[in-house]
């Protein structure tokens, strides 16, 4: 079975911090997306990832980045956290295919920004 | 770009069956799926449909494709307490899924 890994399943920060989400997939997956959700908003894509080393911007990129440094690993960057940036946190991952991404995903980080 | 639109909430009996629904705008879209979302996890995939399908069964489950009128449905047949959670609808895009907001379905005794 696919593994989607995230390392907090429950963060809790200051506003102003810089804050680290990290992703692990152990299926040598070529993609790899963050996404955010929130009640009545659904799931928003935030950045994904074809290989390593390349980010593309999703729907919400705003206030934040990433790192894709290996294949199995994607960061997701708070570069100075906000209050409006709580909210939960999914990782996912896929093959790379022309037109079915069927995505795997992790647990989840519930992130609050006091 | 691609809208997906599902209705928030169901409620029904165990025993029954639900029948979430789901519009999407996009024709070209080659896939479509349906994600199960149980409290405090992640995002599991259920099924999907191939765009050329009109129905995909899958033992309790049952989707239903009208491509003309680009609706997607969810049949769970028998719906037990354990099939409470959040149902997501997703569309295959050009590069990524484009996700509905999610059907809370809530299975009472």
């Amino acid at each position: 079975d696919v593994k989607v890994t995230q390392s907090s399943r429950y963060l809790v920060k200051r506003t102003g911090e810089k804050v680290f989400l990290e992703c692990v997939q152990d299926m040598d997956h070529e993609n790899m997306f963050w996404y955010r959700q929130d009640p009545g908003l659904g799931l928003r894509l935030i950045y994904f990832s074809y290989d390593v080393k390349m980010k593309e911007k999703g729907d919400i990129p705003e206030g934040y980045s990433v790192s894709r440094e290996k294949k199995e690993r994607f960061s997701l960057i708070l570069e100075s956290a906000s209050t409006n940036q709580t909210s939960m946190y999914l990782c996912a991952s896929s093959i790379q295919t022309v037109t079915n991404e069927k995505l795997f995903f992790g647990s989840g980080t519930q992130l609050s920004v006091l | 770009g691609e809208d997906v639109e599902q209705s928030l909430f169901l409620s029904v009996r165990e025993g029954d069956s639900s029948v979430i629904n789901c519009t999407y705008t996009d024709s070209s879209s080659t896939y479509l799926y349906w994600y199960k979302q149980e409290p405090g996890a992640g995002l599991q995939l259920l099924t999907y449909i191939f765009s050329n399908m009109d129905m995909k069964q899958d033992q309790r489950l049952t989707v239903l494709l009208n491509k003309k009128d680009k609706h997607l449905s969810l049949r769970i047949a028998d719906t037990q307490t354990g099939d409470s959670a959040i149902y997501f609808c997703a569309a295959s895009g050009y590069s990524t899924l484009t996700f509905g907001k999610g059907t809370m379905l809530l299975v009472s005794p």
